[in-house]
């Protein structure tokens, strides 16, 4: 079946540190990809997204770019910062008759950046 | 614009019991996903409901349910409580399957 696969955590960082978070995914049909964040105590918030091959979603800084040929969409920022420390999920959206409606996520990968 | 909205935001209930979590959805989005997140299994589909039919579902005992009505808003109910269900319970409402904008989630504390 389909699944995600991230770099395992917890990544740290100092400050103005160049970032990459792995994710790699296994698909039968042709998903879409996302990049979720979830700070302490909240929710998931949709960080950035990508619909199909060599697109490039970015959002605050943050961008991955959807590489078909090596079924990967990592997260990349050129320069984090202390307020980046939360946690990063992967996750995909590949809709079929067994899929519908349904994320399926990477196992989260923690950011720590200190000053 | 209103954003994804679950009650309660803490819970905790004694095993055995049941308990009822609601989520209302953005405004126009007919899609309402469940997730259950725990320290061991990270993020686990439960079920997602369109149109007021469930269309998918996880790999959950019976005792999760769920609901959608007319407007919209889901809930989900977990009968006779374990340990194990202590969780943080995560609603995500979709316009049409794409950009899933997910509630701050209700944290169920089992004991």
């Amino acid at each position: 079946g389909d699944s995600v696969t991230q770099m395992e955590g917890p990544v740290t960082l100092s400050e103005e540190a160049f970032l990459t978070i792995n994710c790699t995914y296994t698909a039968t049909g042709y998903p879409s990809l996302f990049w979720y964040v979830q700070y302490p105590g909240e929710g998931l918030q949709l960080l950035l997204k990508a619909t199909k091959a060599d697109d490039k979603g970015s959002n605050k800084g943050f961008e991955a770019t959807y590489r078909k040929e090596t079924t990967s969409f990592h997260l990349e920022k050129g320069s984090v910062q202390v307020s980046d420390s939360a946690v990063y999920f992967c996750a995909l959206s590949d809709p079929g008759s067994s899929n519908t409606g349904k994320l399926i996520f990477g196992q989260g990968t923690t950011l720590q950046v200190k000053p | 614009k209103a954003g994804v909205t679950q009650t309660p935001r803490y819970l905790i209930k004694t095993r055995g019991q049941q308990v009822t979590l609601s989520c209302s959805p953005i405004s126009g989005h007919r899609s309402v996903s469940w997730y259950q997140q725990t320290p061991g299994q990270g993020l686990q589909f439960l079920f997602e409901y369109f149109s007021e039919t469930q269309r998918n579902k996880g790999n959950f005992p019976g005792r999760f349910s769920g609901r959608q009505f007319s407007n919209s808003r889901s809930e989900m109910n977990v009968s006779t409580l374990e340990l194990g269900d202590s969780a943080l319970y995560l609603c995500a409402s979709s316009l049409g399957g794409e950009g899933y904008t997910f509630g701050s989630g209700t944290r169920l504390t089992v004991v």
